[in-house]
Order: structure tokens, then sequence, then C-alpha cells
């Protein structure tokens, strides 16, 4: 099964709006990891946060994690038309070496 | 840098006809994985190699087996195709440790590979 899954499975706003999305994991994390990706495209790296971080900004985004409730938000500031992609969270299970669970992805899509 | 390279980016296939796919990368990186994403179940890792030489089993490997030629390469075969095969391929690498810039976990991503078959 999953380690992660996202919520909520599909996500539409308008520019300029915040976007929120949310993942829940089931076992013990070395870190998470966020990635986007574009309709047809691979994978690109947003963002990673360790387990023993509460928050971590990059640019326009800002994540969160909570080991305690075995969750993390993404959240998107100020979207754009660009930021229409599914977004996956990915795990770093403690133990597991360098692999990553993916959970199943939000898609968002940023309407002007 | 090409970064990570994929071939081919479509292909088709009857079942019980095998193939390889091919990955490589450019950037020195020491570990290097095969993902396929299917709808609404995100990528599942097939196989995994976290060093030249070495090659084990993710979550879905059956069906499939890997080669990990060179520290550039790693490649994905499907011996006799099902079209429970039929997917999208993601190839990824990531950085040993000590590497400036992101962290050694973070993972390159290929363009993919869409494969299906009948």
């Amino acid at each position: 099964s999953q380690q992660g899954e996202e919520d909520p499975q599909a996500l539409s706003i308008q520019e300029g709006e915040n976007a929120t999305m949310n993942c829940s994991y089931k076992t013990s994390i070395n870190n998470l990891q966020w990635y986007r990706q574009n309709s047809g495209r691979g994978l690109v790296h947003l963002i990673l946060i360790r387990s023993n971080e509460r928050e971590k900004h990059s640019g326009r985004l800002r994540v969160t994690l909570d080991t305690s409730k075995k969750s993390s938000s993404l959240l998107i500031t100020a979207s754009r038309a660009a930021d229409t992609a599914s977004y996956f969270c990915a795990t770093r299970i403690t133990g597991g070496g360098n692999k990553l669970t993916f959970g199943t992805g939000t898609q968002l899509k940023v309407e002007l | 840098n090409a970064g990570v390279t994929q071939t081919p980016k479509f292909q088709v296939l009857k079942t019980g006809q095998s193939m390889t796919l091919q990955c490589a990368q450019d950037m020195n990186h020491n570990s290097m994985y095969w993902y396929r994403q299917d709808p609404g179940m995100g990528l599942r890792l097939i196989y995994y190699s976290a060093s030249e030489g070495t090659t084990d089993k993710g979550e879905v490997p059956n069906g499939y087996n890997v080669s990990r030629l060179n520290k550039r390469e790693f490649s994905l075969r499907l011996e006799s195709a099902a079209p429970s095969q039929t997917s999208v391929y993601f190839c990824a690498s990531s950085p040993p440790p000590g590497t400036s810039g992101r962290p050694q976990e973070t993972q390159y991503f290929g363009p993919g590979t869409r494969l299906l078959v009948l």
C-alpha cells in the first residue's frame, strides 16, 4: 500500500490564491519531500524537510511537518497558472536507505 | 549536462514480447531507481541500485529484471510483457553523500517511457 496519501486529490483555484495540499504517511520517516510533475513530464524536486524540522520555506513554498500526526502540508502562495501540475509527497522511511515512497498526488489547476 | 535520459519515449508491445528500457545519467550519481506510474497510484518502486554492482527489489519487482551496466546506466527489462505492465516508467538517480547543493536524498527524474502492452 502507499506510504503517503495526499489530500485533496484535485484542487482548482484562481490565480493569486493560495493552494494547500496535505500528505499523511504511516511509518517513522527520516525526511519528507515534495515533487512536482507537469503533464507528460518527469518529477522535479521542490523541497525537503527533515524529521527534526517543523517548517521550511523556499520562495513561494512553505512546508510543515508534524511527526506526531504523521502529516505534512505544502502551501503555495500567490499561485500562478504555471503552478498547474501534480504534486507528490515522498517519504524516506527510517532504515529504508535512500529509497523514497511516493504518495498518490494532488492535481492542482490554477485558472486565470 | 543532459541529466537523466531515457529511451525509448514510447513503445507498443504485444503480450509476450520482450524489451529493455534504457536509462543513463551524467551527474556521477551513485544510486539509480526504476518506477512505474499508473493512474491514481502515484509512483511505485520496481528496482533500485544503491551503487554500481548492486541491485535490489522494490515494491513491485515481479515481471521485471534490471542491470546496472556501469555507474551511468541502469536498464529495465521486461522478459515477457503483459497488459498489466502498461504504464509510464520513470528512471531516477540521486547524488552520493557529501555532494554540494541538494541533499543526497533528493532524486532526479528522467522524462519517462510510455509503454503500451496489447
